[in-house]
């Protein structure tokens, strides 16, 4: 099953776009790539998924590469809100890695 | 999207008592539920994936007598912690699989303190 890297922490003045990377060097053809969020002491919440192409909706946006084997999530205009655990996970297995605890500043 | 209930939001209990966690897809038929758990700081562990209607399929490491999972309707699925000890204190996590992919909806969250 294909695993996923992401950096522990990141940081973001609020307003400003948040970009979180993903790598997930070992995918499959046919895998697609999943975004979720947990906001402390909460279950994780959907925001967005792909395969190859790019795809936004009102949540955020999800930047795929070429070759499928990095992806990058994007909040356009974070709030203090958005200040959660963001997971990248490669469908098939369902495994969380660690995630990145992205923290919106004021 | 799915709307996923779960029930207790957290229990205090003694130790080697059970308690039960009630997984319920609102509005959608789940034929298969998941279950997490969760420790601070760490990431979701997937524990076993629940079918409705048979066995569970428990992942490696994770005792299926101690933690019992029924699912016997396409609406419930439950967790029975059987004699907790304070080591399985933790969140513990529900959710299901909708429609032809992998997108997943969680509950809320069960959070468990064995004393």
């Amino acid at each position: 099953d294909a695993k996923t890297t992401q950096p522990p922490s990141m940081d973001c003045a609020e307003g400003r776009a948040a970009n979180l990377p993903c790598n997930h060097s070992t995918i499959s053809g046919n895998e697609y790539v999943y975004w979720y969020r947990q906001i402390h002491s909460q279950g994780p919440q959907y925001i967005i998924h792909g395969l190859k192409n790019n795809e936004t909706n009102e949540m955020a946006s999800l930047i795929i590469t070429e070759d499928r084997k990095s992806s990058t999530l994007i909040l356009p205009h974070a709030t203090l809100r958005d200040t959660a655990v963001y997971y990248c996970i490669v469908a098939g297995k369902l495994i969380f890695g660690q995630g990145t605890e992205l923290s919106v500043k004021p | 999207g799915a709307v996923v209930s779960q029930h207790p939001s957290w229990v205090i209990c003694k130790s080697g008592t059970s308690v039960k966690i009630e997984c319920r897809s609102l509005d959608f038929q789940a034929t298969t539920m998941f279950w997490y758990r969760q420790f601070p700081k760490q990431s979701l562990m997937l524990m076993a994936t629940s079918n409705e209607g048979s066995k569970a399929t428990y992942e490696q490491g994770v005792e299926k007598d101690k933690f019992l999972i029924n699912h016997a309707s396409l609406t419930l699925s439950t967790l029975t912690v059987t004699s907790a000890h304070p080591e399985d204190s933790s969140f513990y996590i529900c959710s299901v699989k909708t429609g032809g992919n992998e997108k997943l909806f969680f509950g809320s969250g069960t959070q468990l303190s064995v004393l």
